[in-house]
């Protein structure tokens, strides 16, 4: 099964609206990162959290390692904000990361 | 924000053609990750290297897919006979260790192939 699992899969919210991001997965995460991809393709990195919660502008991250669950938060969403948002991990007994399908977040004007 | 180069940022191929794409990694990080993203948003782990040294590859890679890290040079992904499945976005990460260090993505190789 799918080791990283994001929902929801899309997300519409009208421009100031608050959007709620959840990253659940099957492995236990030595990292944890939330990452912003535009639909032309670059992936940015938002957060490095692999427990806590973390804050960064308009971006707030809570994870939860004994749950293996994460979340994003993103507050008073903007059209910019408009994308891809991939939650990945990295495992104990793996060099890789371990992405999930992505939450497509389409903030209207 | 991220500072790895990846070149070309598109590249075209035909069926049976030889696809090069190049990386280099943020000054500093040793390790070098290359990521294969399809069009359903799929990720999958290609290769990875210490400095020179292959980590980790997976079967794919070792049939068609060649890379290498040389000591001053980029890092390249090379697929020797191209397939239409082969098309793709190619992301190469770097990162300071492998263990529990942030990755740093540059903004890929957009492969076609006709």
């Amino acid at each position: 099964g799918q080791q990283v699992q994001q929902s929801p899969s899309s997300l519409v919210l009208q421009e100031g609206e608050n959007a709620e991001l959840q990253c659940n997965f099957s492995s236990t995460a030595t990292q944890l990162q939330w990452f912003y991809q535009s639909p032309g393709g670059s992936l940015v990195s938002l957060l490095s959290n692999p427990s806590g919660t973390k804050h960064t502008g308009r971006l707030t991250s809570t994870t939860v390692t004994k749950e293996r669950r994460s979340s994003l938060h993103i507050s008073s969403s903007q059209t910019t904000d408009s994308g891809t948002y991939l939650c990945a991990i990295e495992t104990s007994n793996a060099y890789k990361v371990i992405f999930g399908k992505g939450t497509h977040l389409h903030v209207l004007p | 924000n991220s500072k790895v180069i990846q070149t070309p940022r598109y590249l075209v191929k035909g069926q049976g053609q030889k696809a090069k794409m190049r990386c280099i990694p943020e000054k500093g990080h040793p390790v070098v990750f290359w990521y294969q993203q399809n069009k359903n948003n799929e990720f999958k782990f290609l290769i990875n290297f210490q400095n020179q040294e292959v980590l980790q590859q997976i079967d794919m890679t070792e049939k068609r897919f060649s890379a290498e890290c040389p000591s001053n040079s980029p890092c390249s992904l090379e697929i020797q006979s191209s397939e239409a499945g082969d098309s793709a976005l190619y992301l190469c990460a770097s990162s300071l260790w492998t263990g529990g260090r942030e990755q740093y993505f540059g903004p890929g190789t957009r492969l076609t192939v006709l």
